[in-house]
């Protein structure tokens, strides 16, 4: 069964200072990955998603992440934080073959806060 | 509109009350998933269903049960509160034949149980 593992539970960083939030993952064969993110009082927001192809993938509010098998990981990163930027992020893997490519696991989520 | 409807948006209820939260999606998927959302425990599957006749349990069903009504409904009912299944619940939605499994969710269910 695959799992994720947020190792960072809270992470705070300064305005316009770079971020990477970090997601390791346990699945035996090709993973989907997912980040996505929960601003306060709100729903999820799909930031990117990997499935394929090039393994560094580029999504919404400027926000990248790299898959590295080798590692098992898909970690996210933004070169300059916004105010706007805090808020819980969630990584998330799903299977990747055959009929049971139905579920999401996901992390317990990084709180991340932004200082002025 | 939202894709991802959730009703309601909040509710608190006492407990051994019954507790029907109801989600409504236009995106034509056929796949729809429950979870709830604790504190540092992220999001955990309640159940899920591929279609209208196929219902599944997820790690933590439990105190809950499921009806798919339609393609586009699925409801999450508690039968009988109790004060640990306070949470956030979301509701999701995902293509059947989308390639990469992406899920899309509603603003979720803020649940109080006295």
């Amino acid at each position: 069964a695959q799992s994720v593992t947020q190792p960072d539970i809270h992470i705070t960083v300064s305005e316009g200072a770079s971020l990477e939030l970090r997601c390791n993952y346990s699945y035996g064969a090709t993973p989907y990955l997912f980040w996505y993110v929960q601003s306060p009082g709100q729903g999820l927001q799909l930031l990117l998603k990997y499935f394929s192809g090039d393994t560094l993938v580029q999504g919404i509010k400027g926000f990248e992440a790299e898959f590295k098998r080798s590692q098992s990981s898909f970690n996210l990163r933004k070169p300059s934080v916004h105010w706007s930027d805090a808020a819980e992020y969630f990584c998330a893997v799903g299977a990747a073959s055959g009929g049971s490519n139905y579920k999401l696991t996901f992390g317990k989520g990084t709180l991340l806060t932004v200082n002025p | 509109d939202a894709d991802v409807t959730q009703t309601p948006r909040n509710r608190i209820t006492k407990t051994g009350k019954r507790i029907m939260l109801e989600c409504s999606q236009t995106k034509g998927h056929d796949r729809m998933y429950w979870y709830r959302q604790d504190p540092g425990l992220g999001l955990r599957l309640i159940y899920y269903s591929f279609d209208v006749k196929d219902i599944n349990k997820g790690e933590i069903s439990d105190g809950y049960s499921v009806s798919r009504q339609a393609q586009a409904k699925f409801s999450l009912s508690l039968e009988s509160a109790i004060p640990n299944q306070t949470a956030l619940y979301f509701c999701a939605t995902s293509d059947l034949y989308g390639r990469d499994n992406e899920q899309f969710f509603g603003p979720g269910t803020r649940l109080t149980v006295l």
